[in-house]
């Protein structure tokens, strides 16, 4: 099974500031179609997770203070400037091969 | 607007089954993939089992391997996990989400696995 690990597991961020989160990949997840199955989720307390980037880098239905990067077996979600709204656990996720699988999620908090 | 609505959780013994429902509406529910994701508590994400349209594939985790069936009705508009022989590390929130990846997710419903 492919593992995803998330770095920093929890990070605490100053309004306005910026926010990165790492996701690295035991092995390459690029498919054979071409794409790379490489998503980002965020869930807030007593919520289902919500999609925010899917392949790498498209951005479903969120603001462009958030963009994904990377490829391979690492990628990045980036947060221009965090808002309150923005606190909770985020994961990457792939789902290039089965079984997909997600990161250990990176709780992310207000200073 | 998309709507996915779980049902079917509750507690029930070790060694017992239970059947997962998930509603879908406004979308064309046989044209996507459909996967069930759950989320012990206080823990992080799971994915379980994936459902091609038309049932074109079928996976699951090894966790649920032999125990979990996935069926989906695209006349009903309704995906369904079937749940033998469960755990008490089967105790979660099953969630059902659309297409791959997972776009949209319903609310989910909680499992309890305990005597």
């Amino acid at each position: 099974d492919i593992e995803l690990t998330q770095t920093p597991l929890s990070s605490r961020v100053t309004l306005g500031q910026p926010a990165s989160i790492s996701c690295r990949s035991s092995q390459s997840l690029a498919h054979s179609d071409g794409n790379t199955y490489l998503s980002w989720l965020h869930q807030r307390p007593g919520q289902p997770p919500r999609l925010l980037v899917y392949k790498i880098s498209n951005r479903f239905g969120v603001p462009d203070r958030f963009s994904g990067s990377g490829g391979g077996t690492d990628f990045t979600l980036n947060i221009s400037r965090v808002e309150a709204e923005d606190v909770g656990v985020y994961y990457c996720m792939q789902s290039t091969h089965f079984p997909h699988t997600f990161g250990q999620g990176t709780k992310l908090e207000i200073k | 607007e998309v709507h996915l609505v779980e049902s079917g959780g509750g507690l029930v013994k070790p060694g017992g089954s239970l059947r997962l429902s998930c509603a879908a509406s406004g979308f064309r529910f046989r044209s996507y993939s459909m996967t069930w994701i759950r989320q012990a508590p206080g823990k992080g994400l799971e994915w379980i089992s994936s459902i091609g349209s038309g049932s074109s594939y079928i996976y699951y985790a090894e966790s649920v391997k032999d125990r979990f069936l996935i069926s989906r009705d695209d006349a009903q508009n309704s995906l369904y996990l079937q749940m033998n022989s469960l755990r008490a590390e089967d105790t979660a929130v099953y969630y059902c989400a659309k297409s791959r990846p997972p776009d949209y997710w319903g609310q989910g419903t909680l499992v309890t696995v305990s005597s």
